[in-house]
């Protein structure tokens, strides 16, 4: 696609719910980022694969998180059991091989309620 | 551990007038990224500096990179209402890692 898309847009979602978010890079991209912003803040780095695989994850904060991208493509961020301090702004980013630029989607504002 | 430090956090200014945002970071890095984020927005790619010395312009924007002071400066020249937004200063991690790590950001404002 012509842009980095992400959705959904926003999701509301009750404490200790289960959430997916998903990232659709553009095509031929095959590094992707997924960053967390919390209001107020920069970006944080959560993980990145490069093709299918998941090369860093180290920012993850716990197990509750976890990310897939199966295909290469598509990737999906999964957060178990929500909790209030989960709530943020959730972005993803796509970048070519030997590219030094990125492109970030619109992101996905999660709230827990 | 990579750090960046951005300063000021908060900048308000008239019209016309000049200024410079400041980026410092900890560590060695080949790359430094500014990016501009309006309310409710995502992140807009200003500038990527590649090389110690690296200066680029766009409009009233200026970026420039020290990589031996670990320093970036975005200088903003004749300044405008529409300038008025956050922006973010990110330095890569370096080798085959390109993961970014970002300053607090510098909100900007910019009075008529």
């Amino acid at each position: 696609g012509a842009g980095v898309s992400q959705t959904p847009s926003n999701k509301v979602t009750e404490k200790g719910k289960y959430v997916e978010l998903r990232c659709d890079p553009i095509s031929g991209h095959t590094a992707l980022y997924w960053y967390r912003q919390s209001l107020g803040q920069g970006p944080e780095f959560l993980i990145y694969f490069q093709g299918t695989g998941a090369a860093d994850d180290s920012g993850l904060p716990n197990d509750r998180f976890f990310a897939v991208r199966p295909e290469g493509s598509v990737s999906t961020l999964k957060i178990q059991r929500t909790e209030r301090g989960d709530s943020a702004v959730y972005l993803c980013a796509s970048s070519s091989q030997g590219n030094y630029g990125y492109t970030f989607g619109s992101g996905t504002r999660l709230t827990v309620v | 551990e990579l750090k960046v430090e951005q300063n000021p956090l908060f900048l308000s200014m008239q019209e016309g007038k000049n200024y410079t945002i400041y980026c410092n970071y900890s560590t060695t890095s080949d790359r430094l990224y500014w990016y501009r984020q309006d309310p409710g927005k995502s992140l807009e790619s200003l500038f990527v500096l590649l090389s110690n010395g690296a200066v680029k312009q766009e409009g009233r924007l200026m970026a420039s990179l020290d990589t031996k002071a670990r320093l970036s400066t975005l200088h903003i020249t004749a300044a405008v209402h529409d300038l008025s937004a956050t922006y973010f200063c990110a330095v890569s991690g370096g080798g085959s890692n390109y993961k970014l790590t970002f300053g607090k950001g510098t909100l900007l404002t910019v009075n008529p």
